[in-house]
């Protein structure tokens, strides 16, 4: 298993629960990004994570979204209260870097708010 | 803003040339990205151009000319297998300490016997 996995694969709740989303990057990989992937669109950057230091958190929608990454290993993508507009499949994806000229996307999480 | 534009979608027949274009407005460039997705799986990378001109991989080539804003990615001898969405990316400079790419809606290609 040398890819970046995602759980779960799929995740339907109702609107205003809590999901978490969780991403294991490939091993060494010290960048780490979620994209959002709403149907029939492309992808929206939400946020970077590059080792200890601060992340971008610039593409989070609202305060709902939320993210975590142990040093550089497992991130969790929270939002809390889902609405849904939050529909959506998330993907996860790490390089070697920021400079890493690729990103290697996991297989994403395909959220169904009802 | 940041303003990437690709067509919705194409059709083209196994065995021909399908070119894909995308055109970009960005207030900075820090490299042009093509990914390949199948529907259900996860994005593949297929290219990257920094500066101008052509990249030759195999059966897939992407062009870039940095002052039209203007790439294509080019498939010669279609199969079905490329069947699939090809999404343009362009990562800008204010992003260049992230490396956080900015995606077009994408195109999703349809090879036809």
């Amino acid at each position: 298993g040398a890819g970046v996995s995602q759980s779960p694969s799929n995740k339907v709740t109702e609107k205003g629960k809590d999901v978490e989303l969780r991403c294991d990057p490939i091993s060494g990989h010290t960048a780490l990004y979620w994209y959002r992937q709403r149907l029939g669109q492309g992808l929206e950057f939400l946020i970077y994570f590059q080792g200890n230091s601060a992340p971008d958190k610039s593409g989070l929608p609202s305060d709902r979204f939320s993210a975590e990454r142990t040093g550089e290993s497992v991130s969790t993508l929270t939002i809390q209260r889902t609405q849904q507009e939050d529909s959506a499949v998330y993907l996860c994806a790490s390089s070697l870097g920021a400079g890493a000229v690729e990103q290697f996307f996991g297989p994403g999480t395909r959220l169904t708010v009802l | 803003g940041q303003n990437i534009d690709q067509p919705t979608e194409m059709t083209a027949t196994e065995g021909a040339i399908v070119q894909i274009n995308c055109t970009y407005q960005t207030s900075g460039f820090n490299g042009l990205f093509w990914y390949q997705q199948h529907a259900g799986e996860a994005p593949t990378f297929l290219s990257y151009n920094v500066l101008d001109g052509l990249e030759e991989k195999g059966r897939f080539s992407s062009f870039l000319s940095r002052s039209k804003g203007y790439s294509y990615l080019l498939l010669k001898e279609l199969q079905m297998k490329d069947s699939a969405s090809y999404l343009c990316a362009v990562r800008d400079l204010d992003s260049s300490n992230t490396g956080k790419l900015i995606f077009g809606q994408g195109t999703t290609l349809q090879v036809k016997p």
